[in-house]
């Protein structure tokens, strides 16, 4: 099972968007609504803040937000903050495989 | 609150064997899957393994199919991730992680703070 395809950066000057794209095949990102994303800063550990495709875990601002289209899911950040500088990493459910991760995007705020 | 920490990891010569423990707390243990979850120095994140509330059924990425067995002591309220026939590629920080539904569900909620194994001669 091969990783899903992300941008390796992506960026966006404060109060602007950013959408990282996540693509897989019809095996995973296409044939499933099992599609989260996570937040990971610099040593530490990841955080959930996207599942179910476009639900957010309580506690994450809803300037995050995500979508799918065929087997290409967004997380789209909005009105960018200096705390959203991060790596981010989808993962879906994929028929070979419970688990699939995305090959990651670093987020700079400039 | 919820807790999760990993601890057994350290400098292995290839060939060799680790065991890594997750001592978790915060949550009624023994009704959640759990899952290890590895990520290279400067690379993106790997899943491992997985294992059941009960412990009946487990499942592992085909890179260490074979060499990891994944178990829980759910009177320990402990998750356990052997390796064997440990190789340089193995090298990474091991995180264990919680699902966040008991029931369904492919997502994880919360994770530990991982910790460190080193494949080298």
């Amino acid at each position: 099972q091969s990783a899903l395809t992300q941008p390796p950066s992506a960026s966006g000057s404060p109060g602007q968007s950013v959408t990282i794209s996540c693509t897989g095949t019809s095996s995973d990102v296409g044939g499933s609504n099992y599609v989260s994303w996570y937040q990971q800063h610099p040593g530490k550990a990841p955080k959930l803040i996207i599942y179910d495709v476009n639900k957010r875990p309580s506690g994450v601002p809803d300037r995050f937000s995500g979508s799918k289209s065929g087997n290409t899911a967004s997380l789209t950040v909005s009105w960018l903050q200096a705390e959203d500088e991060a790596d981010y990493y989808c993962s879906s459910y994929g028929v070979s495989t419970p688990y699939v991760f995305g090959t990651g995007t670093k987020v700079t705020v400039l | 609150e919820v807790q999760l920490l990993e601890s057994g990891g350290g400098l292995v010569q290839p060939g060799g064997s680790l065991r890594l423990p997750c001592a978790a707390s915060g949550f009624t243990f023994s009704r959640y899957p759990m899952s290890w979850v590895r990520q290279a120095p400067g690379k993106g994140l790997e899943w491992v393994s997985s294992i059941s509330g009960s412990g009946d059924a487990s499942y592992y990425a085909d890179s260490v199919k074979g060499r990891f067995t994944i178990s829980r002591d759910n009177s320990k309220n402990t998750l356990y991730l052997q390796m064997n026939s440990l190789r340089v590629e193995d090298t990474a920080i091991y995180y264990c992680a919680k699902r966040r539904s008991s029931d369904s569900g492919k997502e994880f909620d919360y994770w530990g703070q991982g910790t460190l194994v080193t494949v080298s001669t």
